[in-house]
């Protein structure tokens, strides 16, 4: 299958600061990629779809001012959570799509973010 | 809005058992019907699914029937193994575009 990855794989930051996520497609282009974040013991919750090149929808109860999405490329989509707070330490996972409907989604390995 | 609602949160079964999941959704308009298996800290990992105009689809082991009518579908593991223990996530979609998932099941296989 396609292969997607995510950089860094965690990161811990002081509260306050800001922090980039990458999700990058390796092996093909990324028409669609979406941002989820996953709380411990807890389910995915998707939190916005990025297009190439277009500004991202965000999920309902999402701030867009808070998490940042660029999608500068049709492989790489980035995530800055922005003035991060403990609350939002959690997994944050991307996938992204190929082409039309009924694409499978690929996952990264998501990055765990600690705030302090 | 979609909503995806699974049963039961956890599960426990002998080895060679069998083990059911249960999920069901609210928006009709949904027609793609994924299951994942995820591992602690890992990537969720895409084992099986099924559109709307299927009501079964099975993959050795693995099985997933859907209920449209009733808006529910099912996943069936048979013959289980201690490394089918995991946390298993359904979920629902339009195309295979924006996934809302299930709250997830954690598997546990006991030798």
């Amino acid at each position: 299958g396609a292969v997607v990855s995510q950089h860094p794989s965690w990161v811990i930051c002081k509260s306050g600061t800001s922090v980039k996520i990458e999700c990058r497609s390796l092996d093909f282009q990324a028409t669609t990629m979406f941002w989820y974040r996953q709380f411990p013991k807890q389910s995915l919750m998707l939190m916005a779809t990025s297009n190439e090149g277009s500004k991202a929808t965000y999920e309902q109860g999402v701030e867009k001012d808070k998490f940042l999405i660029n999608h500068a490329s049709l492989t790489l989509s980035t995530l800055t959570v922005t003035s991060a707070h403990p609350e939002d330490s959690s997994f944050y996972i991307c996938s992204a799509i190929a082409g039309g409907p009924w694409n499978e989604q690929f996952f990264g390995p998501g990055t765990r973010l600690t705030v302090l | 809005g979609e909503n995806v609602e699974q049963h039961p949160s956890t599960l426990s079964v002998q080895e060679g058992d069998s083990a059911v999941i249960k999920c069901t959704y609210s928006d009709s308009a949904s027609n793609y019907f994924p299951w994942y298996k995820q591992e602690l800290g890992k990537r969720p990992q895409l084992i099986i699914d099924i559109r709307s105009n299927v009501g079964e689809k099975k993959d050795q082991r693995i099985a997933v029937t859907l209920n449209k009518t009733a808006k529910h579908f099912s996943l069936h593991i048979t013959e289980t193994q201690p490394e089918d223990s995991a946390v298993y996530f359904c979920a629902a979609s339009l195309f295979a575009d924006k996934l809302i998932f299930g709250t997830g099941t954690r598997l546990q296989v006991f030798p």
